[in-house]
């Protein structure tokens, strides 16, 4: 049973326009969310991460949002660049070190 | 240069022919971890270890094994490759487990035939 869902494989935005990734969870345990930006031939690499006694984070122009009540989270990128393209996975974990990845979401910003 | 170096990058390998992936880290990082990405079902987990001789089962262990014998590396060894085992692996490491988030290797593509 997946504890981590991203249900929608792409996504396609305008330039200049906003992104929402957005990414379940059923495991109400979780400490930590994280969002992982990756381009093919290379590792993910690791964008913005949320403490669950947080609903906010924001770092430039990405913003997490968490809303614990409905096991949701989501990535907002204001405003959306083509260099933003790429695969993006949300991540959940605890202080053990065992992280769980979503399945990923493509992410295509058209100019 | 801070980074998680992974080898080999590519290999090709037949059913049943032991074989070791390394993975080297120079952050001095406390937790470690190893995944594998196939296509539709993202990233994996497969072992992880949140120290030296500290190892756990992540999602899809069967058919690995590593070990942590000092901090810097953390090998995963596939002693009887299956077909079923190709895939795109990655080591990655972290000063604090999932809280800080992973640095990442740059990947093994792993083919076993």
């Amino acid at each position: 049973d997946q504890q981590v869902k991203q249900n929608s494989p792409s996504l396609s935005v305008q330039e200049g326009r906003i992104s929402i990734l957005n990414c379940d969870y059923t495991n109400s345990m979780f400490d930590y969310f994280l969002w992982y930006k990756k381009y093919p031939a290379e590792g993910p690499t690791f964008l913005i991460s949320i403490s669950s006694i947080k609903d906010k984070n924001e770092d430039g122009r990405f913003t997490v949002f968490l809303n614990k009540s409905a096991k949701h989270l989501s990535l907002h990128i204001v405003p959306s660049q083509p260099g933003d393209s790429a695969v993006y996975f949300c991540a959940a974990g605890g202080s053990q070190g065992n992280l769980i990845f979503g399945k990923g979401t493509k992410l295509s910003v058209k100019p | 240069e801070a980074q998680v170096t992974q080898n080999p990058r590519y290999l090709i390998t037949v059913t049943g022919k032991k074989l070791t992936v390394t993975c080297s880290q120079n952050m001095n990082h406390e937790y470690m971890s190893w995944y594998r990405q196939d296509p539709g079902l993202g990233l994996r987990q497969i072992y992880y270890s949140m120290n030296v001789e500290v190892t756990d089962k992540g999602d899809v262990p069967e058919g690995y094994k590593v070990s942590r014998k000092e901090k810097r590396n953390f090998p995963l060894i596939l002693e009887s490759p299956s077909p079923n085992q190709t895939s795109l692996y990655f080591c990655a490491s972290s000063m604090g487990g999932g809280a800080r988030g992973y640095t990442f290797g740059s990947g093994t593509r792993l083919t076993v035939v």
